[in-house]
């Protein structure tokens, strides 16, 4: 049973980096599956954030291009998400997950805010 | 990017029934259209993809169809166990895009 489990810091002062890390049980994250960043403002829908293949390719969103890097750690099983210039707008649960066809198997969420 | 749009809003049916949710994307998305569920707190659960295939253990009283740019979702009796917000999103392209999500209510 694949299990993703989201993990960083749930407050972030405004301008400073999200780093958020997901790691994946029960699958090889170098199988052929993309690996995914989601977020929800609280009472919000849902946001693409971004996705990674495990050669390292990457697909963002072009609203958030120009602040996120998304990156594998094979040795470990996990990927990551750096998110910079962070303001309240970006307050919100970051979910990791999977696609296999659609999101297929996603982490609890972390929620992360951004205040001094 | 691709806007999708879900309609209704909000909707409240008692259990038994056929409930119908409604998702239109801007531009054609072909049959690249999954369907999830989300529970307040939780994180969203996958029903549907490519607009009509469902997704291993979700209950079949669950059904969606269409293609290009309108298609629904279908629960044929309503359950208790299935309210929640559904969200419907494209694939076919980058950025994948949600629908602002409907709401369903049990009466």
């Amino acid at each position: 049973q694949v299990q993703l489990q989201e993990s960083g810091p749930g407050l972030v002062k405004p301008s400073g980096t999200l780093s958020l890390t997901c790691a994946v049980s029960g699958a090889s994250i170098i199988s052929s599956d993309w690996w995914s960043w989601v977020r929800q403002v609280p009472g919000k829908g849902l946001e693409w954030i971004g996705e990674i293949y495990h050669y390292g390719t990457t697909n963002y969103n072009p609203s958030l291009k120009r602040r996120i890097t998304i990156s594998v750690d094979k040795s470990n099983n996990q990927f990551s998400l750096k998110l910079t210039s962070m303001t309240a707008a970006d307050t919100a649960v970051y979910y990791c997950a999977r696609w296999g066809g659609g999101l297929d198997v996603w982490g609890q969420g972390t929620t992360v805010t951004v205040s001094s | 990017d691709i806007q999708m749009t879900q309609s209704p809003s909000t909707l409240s049916a008692s259990v038994g029934d056929s409930v119908t949710i409604t998702c239109r994307a801007s531009q054609s998305v072909s049959n690249l259209l999954a369907w999830y569920q989300q529970k307040p707190g939780k994180a969203p659960k996958f029903l549907i993809y490519k607009a009509s295939s469902l997704q291993r253990g979700v209950p079949s009283r669950f059904s969606g169809s269409g293609s290009g740019t309108e298609f629904t979702l279908t629960i044929s009796s309503l359950q208790p166990d299935d309210f929640g917000t559904y969200y419907c999103q494209h694939y076919n392209g980058y950025p994948y895009t949600f629908g602002q999500g409907t709401r369903v209510e049990i009466k």
